[in-house]
């Protein structure tokens, strides 16, 4: 069963950093792309970002382009993110997503998330 | 970037009865089109994939269809647990992966 939870997210200052971590089991994590989605309070889902799966290749939002970096380590089954420059509507729960096998892709796994709240 | 438009905003139906939910690219997503469901606190959930194929698990009273900008999820006899929000995302031309704003579904 493909189990993904995601940590690190909590209060952080505007124009602040923050590295958000996804652990990754039941799965052969270094065979899926994978992704950063995010919800703001009340709001629908924005795609973030993502990885190939040997991390070669990255693909941001224009919102987060510059700002934010993913990134991945395959022997320790882990997706990471790391958030620069924080602003105010950067507060969203953060959900990693696994994606599915072929091409294109889809997600076919979602962690329960982790709450990113940017604030004075 | 591709736009998902999705309708209606809220969807208000009777248990027991069929609800169709609509989603609309604005260019061809071919039928890589996935549709995801959330309930209150809650991560989302994988419904459909390949605009009409249900994913592991997903009972038989959910369909999809459509392809090329036009696509709908149906739900054929409303069961309590389906009550939800319910988002279209399309993976065909990207980045960025675009998802639709939401249709919540709620008893009526």
């Amino acid at each position: 069963e493909v189990q993904l939870l995601e940590y690190g997210g909590g209060l952080v200052q505007p124009g602040g950093s923050l590295r958000l971590s996804c652990a990754a089991s039941g799965f052969t994590f270094s065979s899926y792309a994978m992704s950063w989605v995010r919800q703001a309070p009340g709001k629908g889902l924005e795609w973030v970002s993502a990885i190939g799966n040997n991390g070669d290749s990255t693909y941001y939002a224009d919102s987060v382009k510059g700002q934010f970096t993913i990134s991945r380590d395959n022997s320790r089954n882990s997706l990471y993110l790391q958030m620069n420059s924080l602003r105010a509507d950067d507060t969203a729960v953060y959900y990693c997503a696994k994606g599915s096998s072929g091409w294109p892709y889809y997600f076919d796994g979602w962690g329960q998330g982790t709450l990113v709240i940017v604030s004075s | 970037e591709i736009v998902m438009t999705q309708s209606p905003a809220t969807l208000s139906v009777s248990p027991g009865e069929r609800a169709t939910l609509s989603c609309r690219a604005s260019q061809s997503v071919s039928s890589n089109l996935a549709w995801y469901q959330q309930k209150p606190g809650q991560a989302p959930r994988l419904l459909m994939y390949g605009a009409s194929t249900r994913a592991t698990g997903i009972p038989a009273r959910f369909s999809g269809s459509g392809s090329g900008t036009e696509f709908s999820l149906t739900i054929s006899s409303l069961q309590s647990e389906d009550f939800a929000v319910y988002y279209c995302q399309q993976y065909n031309n990207w980045p960025p992966r675009t998802f639709g704003q939401g249709t919540r579904l709620e008893i009526k």
